[in-house]
Parts: C-alpha cells; sequence; structure tokens
C-alpha cells in the first residue's frame, strides 16, 4: 500500500465550479500537509500549507485535513481558467529531515 | 516566492553521454533536494543534501550522483545517460529553520535518445 493515495483522474469542471480535489494516506505519523500546484512545463508550487486537523482558507482555496480519518482535501472555489493545473498532495513528519510524501497529482481543467 | 534555478530547460543527449543538471539557489537554503517525477507518476526523492559536504540517496535507485561545495549549488551528474533515464528532474530547496514545505525549481526535461 503507498503511502499517500491520490487518485490522478483527469477533472473537468465549468468555470467557476467548486474543484474537489483530496488524498488519502496510511501513516498516522504524518503531521503536515501541503498542496502544491504545477503548471505544464513548471515546477511545483506551493499552495496551501496546514498542520493541524481543522480548514484553513486562502482566498478562493481550502485545505481541510482530517487526521481521524487520515484524509485531506482541497476545494477551489469560483474556479477559473487559470486554475488548470495539476494539484499534489504532500505531507510529511514521520521520518524527520523534511522529506516528503507526494501523492500521483490531480489534473485539473477548468473550462471557459 | 522562492529563487531556485534550473538549467538546462530542456536536454536531448544521446546515450552514454555524461551530463550534469544545474541547481542553484539565491535564498541560503541548507537542504537540497533532487526529485525525478515522470507523467502521473509521484514525485520520488533520487538525492538530497543538508548542507556543505553533506549527500544522501534517496528513495529511487539511480545512477545518478551529487556534490556539494557550495551552499547554494547543488548538481546532479549522470556519468552515462541511457534511455531509462528519460523523465523530468525537478531540484527543492528548504531553509533551516522551515518546517518541512519545500520551494522548487523549474526544472529540467531530459531525453536520452
Amino acid at each position: 500500500q503507498k503511502e499517500v493515495e491520490q487518485d490522478p483522474g483527469p477533472l473537468s469542471v465549468p468555470e467557476g465550479a467548486i474543484v474537489s480535489l483530496n488524498c488519502t494516506y496510511s501513516n498516522s505519523a504524518f503531521q503536515y500537509f501541503m498542496w502544491y500546484r504545477q503548471y505544464s512545463r513548471k515546477g511545483p508550487e506551493l499552495l496551501m500549507y496546514t498542520y493541524s486537523s481543522g480548514n484553513k482558507e486562502d482566498g478562493r482555496f481550502t485545505a481541510q485535513v482530517d487526521k481521524s480519518s487520515k484524509y485531506i482535501s482541497l476545494f477551489i472555489r469560483d474556479s477559473q481558467p487559470s486554475d488548470s493545473a495539476t494539484y499534489l498532495c504532500a505531507m510529511s513528519g514521520p521520518y524527520g529531515n523534511n522529506r516528503l510524501a507526494f501523492g500521483k497529482g490531480n489534473q485539473v481543467v477548468v473550462i471557459p | 516566492e522562492a529563487d531556485i534555478y534550473q538549467t538546462p530547460r530542456y536536454l536531448v543527449i544521446g546515450t552514454g553521454k555524461k551530463i550534469t543538471l544545474e541547481c542553484s539557489q539565491t535564498m541560503g537554503h541548507d537542504k537540497m533536494y533532487w526529485y525525478q517525477q515522470d507523467p502521473g507518476m509521484e514525485l520520488h526523492l533520487i538525492h538530497y543534501s543538508y548542507g556543505v559536504n553533506s549527500t544522501e540517496k534517496g528513495d529511487l535507485s539511480s545512477e545518478s550522483t551529487v556534490s556539494r561545495i557550495r551552499t547554494e549549488h547543488f548538481p546532479l551528474t549522470l556519468e552515462s545517460a541511457r534511455p531509462s533515464h528519460t523523465s523530468q528532474y525537478l531540484c527543492a530547496s528548504t531553509p533551516r529553520t522551515d518546517t518541512d514545505t519545500q520551494y522548487f525549481g523549474p526544472g529540467t526535461r531530459l531525453t536520452v535518445l
């Protein structure tokens, strides 16, 4: 079983819709949870960072962590064509030394 | 925004060639990382460094080597490139005082013919 599961299936939504992405994980020692956005032919850029269970909001983006279910989510409200990208979840904690475990990434396409 | 640079951005070479992928950051970050990324797959850590003269192998077996002679510079070398090395290579860094967030460069797309 992979430590981090993220369904990589492409997701197409109309502009203005809410995008919902999620990852599950198996290692309860993970403490820090991140979402990265990666545009085509670019490196990942940090989008959201959370530590504890609960919600964190930043503009149109909301990151949610449920440690009891080992489940994290990213919501994008009022999606825009510029949100079209691959979104990767990442988490860390059990290894120390800042090593991250990544999901496979979700390709999101927002259709104007 | 992180200032981390990778060169070249794209490289097409023949089998057996020696290549070095460059990575530099201007932020004084102690920790640096090299990842390999293939379409639809997770990022795999191939090398990392916690500071000058510190290098470690990551999770993914790799025929590459790295060096860390200066804080800002973390080059990755393939002594003899093969088609199986065709991939996207991403460099990242983390400041000493940060928790686990990593800042990525734009990547090098390597194609070995």
